[in-house]
């Protein structure tokens, strides 16, 4: 049973670039939430998608959007690029009812920005 | 608004000590879900445990117990015998049943970084 995946595991861009990450689920999850976390902090959400629909948003810019594909994978991009975007990016899938929502994360993408 | 309170950024053991990692959060909900992730240094969140917030039996895995206590909203995390294997960060996060169905999203602490020394 695979668990959550990201491609890829590491990137370098510049300034002014823009970027995607992908993110396959869980098998069987229907749910994909993206995080931030930066150095030494907690995961900070940026947002949800389910049913190919953005469900729920952190409080990140329109900079930072995003995909959901029918079979369940999903994307996340980042366009104009700022020093500030370099983290630690998770996906992580679960269950839409609530009723099993653990989430659980792939190994994440690390964005570093030059 | 949710905040969850990890107060301990820090904590230093022995193998062998047991030790209490604490967790204090905040919401308005009489819904909630509370759960508890470790991050080693590899970077991947590792799913430890899930409460709802009408459970408050306190749980026990192997070496690992979880206090749920809502007089004080508190979900403590106790290691026992800690190894050298549990040298990470742990996080603990909140969530909420989201009005429009599904659960809202997981407000992370800021984690406490747990080292164990041999």
């Amino acid at each position: 049973d695979a668990g959550v995946t990201q491609s890829p595991t590491h990137l370098i861009k510049t300034r002014g670039q823009q970027v995607t990450l992908r993110c396959s689920p869980k098998s069987g999850h229907d749910t994909v939430s993206w995080y931030q976390q930066a150095l030494g902090q907690g995961p900070q959400f940026i947002f949800q998608y389910y049913e190919e629909e953005e469900r729920q948003r952190g409080n990140f810019p329109d900079r930072f959007s995003g995909h959901q594909f029918p079979n369940y994978s999903s994307e996340l991009n980042v366009n104009a690029l700022l020093l500030g975007d370099s983290a630690l990016y998770l996906c992580a899938s679960s269950f839409f009812d609530p009723k099993y929502n653990e989430q659980f994360f792939g190994p994440g993408t690390r964005l570093t920005v030059l | 608004a949710q905040k969850v309170t990890q107060a301990q950024t820090e904590i230093s053991v022995v193998e062998k000590e047991d030790v209490t990692l604490d967790c204090v959060y905040e919401t308005r909900d009489t819904t909630y879900y509370l759960f508890w992730y470790k991050q080693p240094p590899s970077g991947e969140l590792v799913f430890l445990i899930r409460r709802n917030s009408f459970d408050e039996q306190n749980e026990i895995s192997g070496r690992y117990s979880w206090n749920f206590q809502k007089s004080t909203s508190s979900f403590n995390f106790t290691i026992t015998a800690s190894q050298v294997v549990d040298s990470a960060v742990y996080f603990c996060a909140l969530s909420e049943e989201a009005p429009q169905g599904g659960s809202e999203k997981l407000v992370f602490g800021k984690g406490t970084k747990l080292t164990v020394n041999p």
